[in-house]
């Protein structure tokens, strides 16, 4: 069965950094590219940022919202994406869902599984 | 940047009721073109990807059609567990992908 279980959410002030984990299992994680979602509360949901397997280079593409301040990684020896996220603000506050991306297995992606999410708050 | 818009944006409808949702892109997509269904408090979860393939496990009363700038999710008789908000998401654009603002089912 595929999961993916988020964690490092939280309560942070503004200015101040998170980051964010993803852990995949049930798949071979390495084959993937993953895409991070937000949610802000009562909000609609917003593409944040999205890592290549490493077939194609692990590069990544992000929002422009976030673009600069965000960076999204992976370890594969670890079944594990990152949100690296920095220079928090209020309008950052969201849940943020680690998925899975079909693109580069598929002629164009889309996110076949989800995390639970995990909560993020800037406030001071 | 694709926009994707999304109508109505609440809907009130009753069991064995059939719904259809709208999705409208800024740009032609071709088909490349999804649907979530996100119930409270949990994630979204995937239906239909490229317009009107339904996905593993999705009943079959769930279905998508459209192409170019306009889409429709249909639900041919509605039940309980299907009151939801439901997304359209583009991914003409992959990675950049763009959702609608999300239309609320609700029951009448």
């Amino acid at each position: 069965e595929v999961q993916l279980v988020e964690s490092g959410g939280g309560l942070v002030q503004p200015g101040r950094s998170l980051r964010l984990s993803c852990t995949g299992s049930g798949f071979t994680f390495g084959d993937y590219a993953m895409s991070w979602v937000r949610q802000a509360p009562g909000k609609g949901l917003e593409w944040v940022g999205f890592i290549r397997n490493q077939a194609y280079g692990g590069t990544t593409e992000y929002a422009a919202s976030v673009k600069g301040r965000f960076t999204i990684s992976r370890d594969d020896s670890k079944s594990i994406a990152y949100l690296q996220m920095n220079s928090l603000k209020s309008e950052d506050t969201a849940v943020y869902y680690c998925t899975r991306d079909l693109a580069g297995i598929t002629v164009a992606g889309f996110l076949d599984y989800w995390g639970q999410g995990t909560l993020v708050t800037v406030s001071s | 940047d694709i926009q994707m818009t999304q109508s109505p944006s609440s809907l009130s409808a009753s069991v064995g009721d059939r719904v259809t949702i709208t999705c409208r892109a800024s740009q032609s997509i071709s088909t490349y073109l999804n649907w979530y269904q996100q119930k409270p408090g949990k994630a979204p979860k995937l239906l239909i990807s490229t317009a009107s393939s339904l996905q593993s496990g999705v009943p079959s009363r769930f279905s998508g059609s459209g192409s170019g700038t306009d889409f429709t999710l249909t639900i041919s008789s509605l039940q309980p567990e299907d009151f939801a908000t439901y997304y359209c998401q583009q991914s003409y654009s992959t990675p950049r992908y763009t959702f609608g603002q999300g239309t609320k089912l609700e029951i009448k």
